[in-house]
């Protein structure tokens, strides 16, 4: 079964600065890969996903995210994070022909003024 | 398009009670799948639904299970409740799947609490 690793379970960062999110997949086959930001006591958005082809992903709020098949990566970047960024990020991968998406263990983001 | 839209918000019971969750998807999409988010496991798949028929099982008890009507909304019942099974009771909806892709979109959850 696929399965999902974030190594960092909290970042902060200074509003300006950029932002990268950690993503680590394991999976046998290609994966899909998503991205999901929660807001507390909110449900999760989706920011951005990868199916196939251009392995640099853009998506919403201004956030990228790139596939690196031999580093079994989906990093997620953002150049400028803003306050309103601050949030739970959840990376998840799902397999071919079932929606049994796993999730990893988040990462939440702190934005110091 | 309305979004997935998940009764009641918030919920609490005691233990032993039952509990039946409600889910409507957004209009078109057939499949509805369920999860469990908790802080110590995060977030965990249920179940998922199609067509009024189960395709797919995370790896809870059976006390958890599910049902889809043919309008395509859920519902997902806990009986015999457990103080471990207070979470957010997150629902998602996909469009019909085609050749396996499938994006799912969210509701805003169910907070369930058992003391």
């Amino acid at each position: 079964a696929q399965s999902v690793t974030q190594p960092d379970i909290h970042i902060t960062v200074s509003e300006g600065a950029s932002l990268e999110l950690r993503c680590n997949y394991s999976y046998g086959a290609t994966p899909y890969l998503f991205w999901y930001v929660q807001s507390p006591g909110q449900g999760l958005q989706l920011l951005l996903k990868y199916f196939s082809g251009d392995t640099l992903v853009q998506g919403i709020k201004g956030f990228e995210a790139e596939f690196k098949r031999s580093q079994s990566s989906f990093n997620l970047r953002k150049p400028s994070v803003h306050w309103s960024d601050a949030a739970e990020y959840f990376c998840a991968v799902g397999a071919r022909g079932n929606n049994d998406m796993r999730f990893g263990a988040g990462t939440r983001l702190t934005v110091k003024p | 398009k309305a979004g997935v839209t998940q009764t009641p918000r918030y919920l609490i019971k005691t233990r032993g009670q039952q509990v039946t969750l409600s889910c409507s998807p957004i209009s078109g999409h057939r499949s509805v799948s369920w999860y469990q988010q908790t802080p110590g496991q995060g977030l965990q798949f249920l179940f998922e639904y199609f067509s009024e028929t189960q395709r797919n099982k995370g790896n809870f008890p059976g006390r958890f299970s599910g049902r889809q009507f043919s309008n395509s909304r859920s519902e997902m019942n806990v009986s015999t409740l457990e103080l471990g099974d207070s979470a957010l009771y997150l629902c998602a909806s996909s469009p019909t799947p085609l050749a396996g892709v499938r994006e799912q979109f969210f509701g805003p959850g169910t907070r369930l609490t058992v003391l």
